[in-house]
């Protein structure tokens, strides 16, 4: 495809389920940024993958958040015992080394 | 202090109207400027990148003063479609760092 993807769109889950988000890069870009962005705000940042190079996990908000990259293409972002305040959307982008970032469409997840 | 500030408005401008917004970011070490554009419950949109030298793409304008760490975007001859919230984004040694926006409403 042209652009980042990204599934599911949306995902509704119950509280201390674990959910995974999946994120699709364009082709042939090396770097791999993960983002949320609660409602009414702006963009925080979670976690960085640049190449073969060992992420920038610095953003992420706990250790219930983890994300790996495979093979430098397809990302996971995983959120163990899910807590409300996690609700948000969940955006992926990519980029080609240090240019501006495309993002994909997001995931919409509602922990109730 | 944040690391990329900027005006959140609202900027409520006629249609036809020039804009002007700013925004300043901290760390001088910086290497590469953006402005994106998002739409309400939309994915962010990278409208275009900032130079020193100052570029242009049709209505809009980009500026950088890398001394005073502070950055423009000029809209001119403002279309009800430009009615979004900007944002500005920095990027450091590892990753973008995005303002918290500004959002611009363009009027009949």
């Amino acid at each position: 495809g042209a652009g980042v993807s990204q599934s599911p769109s949306n995902k509704v889950t119950e509280k201390g389920k674990d959910v995974e988000l999946r994120c699709d890069p364009i082709s042939g870009h090396t770097a791999l940024y993960w983002y949320r962005q609660s409602l009414g705000q702006g963009l925080e940042f979670l976690i960085y993958f640049q190449g073969n190079s060992a992420p920038d996990k610095s953003g992420l908000p706990s250790d219930r958040f983890s994300a790996e990259r495979t093979g430098g293409s397809v990302s996971t972002l995983t959120i163990q015992r899910t807590q409300q305040e996690d609700s948000a959307v969940y955006l992926c982008a990519s980029s080609p080394d240090f240019l501006g970032g495309h993002f994909g469409p997001g995931t919409r997840l509602t922990v109730l | 202090r944040k690391e990329v500030e900027q005006d959140p408005g609202p900027f409520n401008v006629p249609e036809g109207a020039t804009v002007a917004f700013n925004c300043t970011y901290s760390n001088s070490a910086s290497q590469s400027f953006f402005w994106y554009r998002q739409d309400c419950r939309k994915e962010p949109k990278l409208l275009m990148s900032v130079y020193s030298s100052g570029n242009e793409d049709g209505r809009f304008t980009a500026q950088l003063n890398r001394a005073s760490q502070y950055i423009s975007l000029l809209i001119r001859d403002s279309k009800l479609s430009d009615s979004a919230t900007y944002l500005c984004v920095v990027r450091g040694y590892n990753k973008l760092i995005f303002g918290a926006g500004t959002r611009l409403a363009v009027h009949p």
